[in-house]
């Protein structure tokens, strides 16, 4: 069963640090590019960053270039996101996604997502 | 960067057609993607590269894209089928994907 797990998510204060992380079974993860995608509350969808199959190229939507990192472990099968100078406006639910290609392309598998709140 | 332009609403008789558009510049040129997501869950894939359906999806779901518009076409529309659709392209000039605002659908 292909499946998609976050897990990292919580209340962080302004100016603060998380480590997002998404466990993929059930399908070669090699194969795929791999996103995080956002979405606030009462809000549409907003693509956050994307790594290749091979972690050779990553790309990070303009607002969080410089304080997100995300980064892969083809032996654990496992994709992070290091979020730090966390802001309100991050507040959201992040989706990690499975890309149909080993880059570019359509999103085909979704995990339920991990909320994140920026509060003080 | 690319902008992709949704209609906030779209509402339907059950029975009917729903035809969701995704506005952008010359979206005919480029692949267009389509996801349903219903309220408190994940979104779904619907439509890949503007007419294809992955498995699972029944085929009252249907794509096209041509010119500044790409449609999603749902026949005979169910009360399950009423969500949030968001049409999404990879943009060349920024090399990331862009998502549309989405649309609701309600059916009536």
């Amino acid at each position: 069963q292909v499946q998609l797990v976050e897990s990292g998510g919580g209340v962080v204060q302004p100016g603060g640090s998380l480590r997002l992380s998404c466990a993929a079974s059930g399908f070669t993860f090699t194969h795929h590019g791999m996103h995080w995608v956002r979405q606030a509350p009462g809000k549409g969808l907003e693509w956050v960053a994307v790594i290749w199959y091979d972690g050779s190229n990553k790309y990070y939507e303009d607002s969080v270039k410089g304080r997100f990192t995300i980064s892969r472990d083809n032996s654990k099968n496992t994709v992070y996101l290091q979020m730090n100078s966390l802001r309100a406006e991050d507040t959201a639910v992040y989706h990690c996604v499975r890309g149909t290609t080993v880059g570019r392309g359509a999103f085909d598998i979704w995990g339920q997502g991990t909320m994140v709140t920026v509060s003080s | 960067s690319y902008v992709l332009t949704q209609a906030p609403s779209v509402s339907v008789a059950p029975g009917k057609t729903a035809r969701i558009t995704c506005g952008g510049n010359n979206i005919g040129s480029k692949s267009v993607h389509w996801y349903q997501q219903k309220p408190g869950q994940a979104p779904v894939s619907v439509i890949y590269y503007d007419s294809d359906r992955p498995s699972g999806i029944p085929e009252r779901f249907s794509g096209s894209n041509s010119g500044n518009t790409a449609t999603l076409t749902i026949s005979r529309v169910e009360g399950g089928d009423e969500a949030d659709y968001y049409c999404q392209v990879w943009d060349s000039t920024s090399d990331h994907p862009v998502f549309g605002g989405g649309t609701k659908l309600t059916v009536l």
